[in-house]
């Protein structure tokens, strides 16, 4: 498997801008989650999914975010309209399992700048 | 909701040197810790964990001790390499939050 797969890499925008990041989990993982990570917040969780139902979303910072999952291979988190203090690096992870293994795949994450 | 807090921040050692990073919990429930690191430009990888049951968990250089009475854990690397450079972060499993992540930085 290549492991989970998140789309674009970097992504540089203005200020009220809409932007969408996407990742593909792992097959056959039935959990995905969205984190975002700055120095001064550390790893944040923002939701996560099980089955592609949304199962806790109190990470998401505010209305401006919106995650779904349309489908076992594929997720979206969009951002409208986006915020200087959005700029962030953004993972996805994937597991299988919460009560079993649980280790998280993470993806190597999306950069995103808001100017 | 689970609130796990991680010391040191930093932590920097001599080559071959031991280093210890250390996690409390407070959500009694948790069962399993894990151990994540993350390498520069890359996501948080699972180095290590341990479930509520095992006091300790040894693989190769990397151990975890739990301590369920006083709801701590550990993360011990010995004989530790340039390589084990990175950002270390724990997490207690109810909650799924991830501490704050330790910059552990080994000197050749």
């Amino acid at each position: 498997d290549a492991g989970v797969i998140q789309s674009p890499r970097h992504e540089v925008t203005e200020m009220g801008q809409e932007v969408t990041l996407r990742c593909k989990p792992i097959s056959g993982h039935d959990y995905l989650f969205w984190y975002r990570q700055t120095m001064m917040r550390g790893l944040e969780l923002l939701i996560y999914f099980n089955n592609n139902v949304p199962i806790d979303d109190s990470g998401m910072p505010e209305d401006r975010f919106s995650a779904k999952m349309p489908n076992a291979s594929f997720s979206t988190l969009k951002i409208q309209p986006s915020e200087p203090r959005d700029s962030a690096v953004y993972f996805c992870a994937s597991s299988w399992g919460m009560g079993g293994t649980y280790e998280q795949y993470f993806g190597p994450g999306t950069r995103l700048t808001v100017t | 909701g689970e609130n796990v807090e991680q010391h040191p921040s930093t932590l920097s050692v001599q080559e071959g040197d031991s280093a210890v990073i250390k996690c409390t919990y407070s959500d009694s429930a948790s069962n399993y810790f894990p151990w994540y690191k993350q390498e520069l430009g890359k996501g948080p990888q699972l180095i290590i964990d341990i479930r509520s049951n095992v006091g300790e968990k040894k693989d190769q250089r990397i151990a975890v001790t739990l301590n369920k009475t006083a709801k701590h854990f550990s993360l011990h690397i010995t004989e530790t390499q340039p390589e084990d450079s990175a950002v270390y972060f724990c997490a207690a499993s109810n909650d799924m939050r991830f501490g704050a992540g330790t910059r552990l930085t080994v000197k050749p």
